[in-house]
């Protein structure tokens, strides 16, 4: 079963400084990633996803992940952090065997300190 | 608005009763999923439509646990004698046809069981 591993529960930053949101995954075959986020009192909000091709994957609102399969990692990532980047980032799986479900961490909180 | 929309936003119930809760997917999506969140955890796969069909469903979907498509639209999900244990945000997600494809997540529905 595919699987998903934020090892951070949360993640502080300054403003302007780079962020860094870490996940690392386990699935069968070559893996589907996303990355979400969620604000408070909202739904998951899609940011960007992996498929195939290219490692290094753009997504909304200036962030970026890079796959890394050697290391089966999918780390979000973005230049220079805003304080209303603050919220919780959820990484995700989907396997290539046709399994329809998306496997979720636990979710980062981020905090951009002003 | 043609994101999904999920009613009740919020729904507070005596342990023992039923409870409903509506899912409207975006309109052209034929595939449409539940699943439920708890605090400080990612959300789990609870099943998944394709058009009216149920295609696939959770251990964690119990006996108590139902849910329906009927024209392939619109989505319930209801849980019979809830108990506190299912106190969580149910969340119900939709998206085209194709595993590259990513879900749209609408805003939840908080069950609070007393």
């Amino acid at each position: 079963a595919q699987s998903v591993a934020q090892p951070e529960d949360q993640v502080n930053v300054a403003e302007g400084n780079p962020l860094t949101v870490k996940c690392t995954y386990s699935v069968s075959g070559n893996p589907y990633l996303f990355w979400y986020v969620q604000y408070p009192n909202r739904g998951l909000q899609f940011l960007l996803k992996y498929i195939t091709g290219d490692n290094l994957v753009k997504g909304s609102y200036g962030f970026e992940a890079e796959f890394n399969k050697s290391q089966t990692s999918f780390h979000l990532k973005k230049p220079s952090a805003l304080v209303s980047d603050s919220a919780l980032y959820f990484c995700a799986v989907r396997d290539f065997l046709g399994n329809n479900r998306l496997a979720f961490g636990k979710g980062n909180q981020v905090v951009v300190i002003p | 608005d043609t994101g999904v929309s999920q009613n009740p936003r919020h729904k507070i119930t005596k342990r023992g009763q039923n409870v409903t809760f509506r899912c409207d997917p975006i309109s052209e999506h034929n595939r449409l999923y539940w699943y439920r969140q708890t605090l400080g955890q990612g959300p789990e796969f609870l099943t998944y439509f394709q058009n009216e069909a149920q295609l696939e469903k959770s251990r964690l979907l119990s006996d108590r646990f139902s849910a329906e498509r009927p024209k392939g639209s619109f989505s319930t999900l209801e849980i019979q004698r809830t108990e506190q244990g299912d106190s969580a945000m149910y969340l119900c997600a939709s998206s085209l046809e194709g595993l590259n494809n990513e879900q749209f997540f609408g805003p939840g529905t908080r069950l609070t069981v007393l």
